[in-house]
């Protein structure tokens, strides 16, 4: 049983348009990352937030945005839409702080992007 | 992040042990070795992880090579819902902690 959970599941967009995908995080977990996967490849980091603060990105673009929430729930906000931007979105979380080792992350199901 | 390198697939028969293999050979001192897995349309679930020691837990073991070059994940007793893509992750302070995910492994177990 997974302690993150994502919303919605499944989304579909038009191209150029803006979409919000939300994450729920365990209680206590205040590192919080984002992944994008696309079909047949594995997640591919898309940044990290600690303590409501950006503290790593991966290579996307600033269309690509976040934010994180006292409550341990946290968003992922992309702007103008592209076609390629079609993947599964991962959010992750985990209880221990930035630079710490050892701990695994708990990951969301993921939510179904499809931009058309 | 030190890159490793899996096998792109394999075949394990119901019951028996699933050994899964990585390569790590730019491993650095204080990068741990992570093994993760993603069922079909669900999130990736951790399994396991180690330094330099061998570690067993509920769900796998893993044996690091004593020059960390390679690791093994074992699944002692493989299920059919132990199908699912295995990845294998070194990982660092130097990293900010995030998993640099490869191809991965898609292991399927037979009856």
């Amino acid at each position: 049983e997974t302690g993150v959970t994502q919303s919605p599941t499944h989304l579909i967009k038009t191209r150029g348009q803006q979409v919000t995908l939300r994450c729920s995080s365990q209680s206590g977990h205040n590192t919080v990352s984002w992944y994008q996967q696309a079909l047949g490849q594995g997640p591919q980091f898309i940044f990290q937030y600690y303590r409501e603060e950006e503290n790593g990105r991966g290579n996307f673009p600033p269309r690509f945005s976040g934010l994180q929430f006292p409550n341990y729930s946290s968003e992922l906000n992309v702007n103008a839409l592209e076609l390629d931007d079609s993947a599964l979105y991962l959010c992750a979380s985990s209880g221990v702080g930035q630079g710490a080792l050892g701990y695994g992350y708990t990951f969301g199901s993921g939510t179904r992007l499809t931009v058309v | 992040d030190a890159k490793t390198t899996q096998p792109t697939s394999m075949d394990c028969a119901e019951g028996r042990a699933a050994n899964l293999p990585c390569n790590h050979s730019t491993i650095s001192g204080n990068e741990y070795v992570y093994w993760y897995r993603q069922i079909h349309s669900q999130g990736p679930q951790y399994i396991i992880h180690g330094l330099k020691n061998n570690e067993t837990n509920e769900m796998a073991s893993l044996i690091i090579t004593e020059d960390r070059k390679s690791s093994t994940l074992i699944l002692p007793h493989a299920t059919l819902r132990d199908t699912a893509v295995y990845y294998c992750i070194a990982m660092g302070r130097a990293a900010g902690n995030k998993l640099t995910f490869g191809g991965g492994t898609r292991v399927l177990v037979k009856p």
